[in-house]
């Protein structure tokens, strides 16, 4: 079964500072996805980014970037230029195949001015 | 397009009673999948559907149900409701629930067991 993990329930970074949310995931699945999903206070959850397993290129979406390690099963989270709406609960996720998707326990991201 | 609604948004009940939560995906989707979101157990996987059928199961017990209709609405179903199911209980959708897709959430029903 996969499992993922966060290991950092709070961070904090200050405005236009970058800040690395860190998650790991075990699975014995060699074909998966993997997600970081954002969920503002008292608003709906999103997508922030999304990286294929079999990509070695890591995925970047603007501001986001993530830091894809397949053998160490790491998938961070990099947020360049923070700004203020970016302060959230950050959740990681993995999926294989049509199989559920499993969340980690999230990182709470405060963002300072 | 329109989002994924969820009615009723918030919902307070006692312990006990059923309720039935509902969830319309967005137009044209046909995955339907439901999360229960605690403070201390996070985001937990409750079921999906697709095409009206159950693909997944979470580890929830019986008194968790759901269904899908043909428009690919859902509903999910607590029976005999306990404190401990107080929770935000969130739907997402997705075009065919494939592994690669984004799935799309709702703004979810924060249900309350007194």
């Amino acid at each position: 079964a996969q499992t993922v993990t966060q290991s950092q329930p709070e961070m904090s970074v200050q405005e236009a500072e970058t800040v690395t949310l860190s998650c790991t995931y075990d699975t014995s699945e060699s074909d998966y996805y993997l997600f970081w999903y954002k969920q503002p206070p008292s608003r709906q959850m999103i997508l922030v980014i999304r990286q294929e397993a079999y990509k070695q290129q890591n995925a970047t979406e603007n501001r986001f970037s993530v830091n894809f390690q397949k053998a160490a099963k790491s998938f961070s989270l990099k947020i360049s230029d923070s700004q203020l709406g970016d302060a959230a609960m950050y959740f990681c996720a993995a999926r294989h195949n049509t199989d559920k998707l499993i969340f980690g326990t999230g990182t709470r991201l405060q963002v300072f001015p | 397009k329109a989002g994924v609604t969820q009615t009723p948004r918030y919902l307070i009940k006692t312990r006990g009673q059923q309720v039935t939560l509902s969830c319309s995906p967005i137009s044209g989707h046909r995955s339907v999948s439901w999360y229960q979101q605690t403070p201390g157990q996070g985001l937990q996987f409750l079921f999906e559907y697709f095409s009206e059928t159950q693909r997944n199961k979470g580890n929830f017990p019986g008194r968790f149900s759901g269904r899908q209709f043909s428009n690919s609405r859902s509903e999910m179903n607590v029976s005999t409701l306990e404190l401990g199911d107080s929770a935000l209980y969130l739907c997402a959708s997705s075009l065919r629930g494939g592994s690669e897709e984004t799935q799309y959430f709702g703004p979810g029903t924060r249900l309350l067991v007194l």
